[in-house]
């Protein structure tokens, strides 16, 4: 099946600093990545749909500026979470479209903790 | 907007008992339809889609859903649990011309021995 990882699994930073997570598709291309977030014991929140070439869409409430997204190649998409402040702790998860598939499928990084001191 | 409701944030069964996780989507339409699986610090893993074939579908680890137009439902079973079957559990819906899924609550599996 189609594989999704994720890079740095774990971060801990300090207020003020930014954060860059890398997402890449490792057997397939994608032309459209999602980025989530999940706060403890609740469910997944989308926060943005990345295509690759064009700027990201973002969900209503989702600051663009706080929450960079970058599409660069068919295989990576980024997020850099600018100015971390300790509300932005949380677990983020991104996933990947298989075009070649059916169904909407996507299938999922597997997830980066950050926690901001 | 897709909407999709877990019925039961929690649900503790016995090891080898019948495990029903139910989920409702709202739709005049049917959608695309979705369980996936996380267990704690990870991403989610897919157990099964529906995408307008088959009503009765089959996963992985001896899941199945049905999907029921009249009832907007696709409930999750598993005939006997297993003590590897605690984890996260996720329903999600998507419409057939959007990417974008949107997920249920979850609800959380407990197996007692």
């Amino acid at each position: 099946g189609a594989v999704v990882s994720q890079h740095p699994s774990r971060v801990i930073c300090k207020s003020g600093t930014s954060v860059k997570i890398e997402c890449r598709s490792l057997d397939f291309q994608a032309t459209t990545m999602f980025w989530y977030r999940q706060f403890p014991k609740q469910s997944l929140m989308l926060m943005a749909t990345s295509n690759e070439g064009s700027k990201a869409t973002y969900e209503q409430g989702v600051e663009k500026d706080k929450f960079l997204i970058n599409h660069a190649s068919l295989t990576l998409s980024t997020l850099t979470v600018t100015s971390a402040h300790p509300e932005d702790s949380s677990f983020y998860i991104c996933s990947a479209r298989d075009p070649r598939g059916r169904g909407n499928e996507q299938f999922f990084g597997p997830g980066t903790r950050l926690t901001v001191l | 907007a897709q909407s999709v409701t877990q019925l039961g944030s929690h649900v503790s069964v016995s090891e080898g008992a019948l495990v029903l996780l139910k989920c409702n989507y709202s739709s005049s339409v049917p959608p695309y339809l979705f369980w996936y699986v996380q267990y704690p610090n990870q991403g989610l893993q897919l157990l099964l889609k529906y995408t307008s074939a088959a009503t009765l579908v089959k996963g992985i680890n001896g899941f199945e859903a049905e999907f029921k137009k009249s009832e907007t439902s696709f409930h999750l079973t598993k005939p006997s649990a297993h003590m590897s079957d605690a984890a996260e559990y996720f329903c999600a819906v998507s419409d057939q011309g959007d990417y974008k899924l949107s997920f249920g609550a979850g609800t959380t599996v407990t197996v007692r021995a």
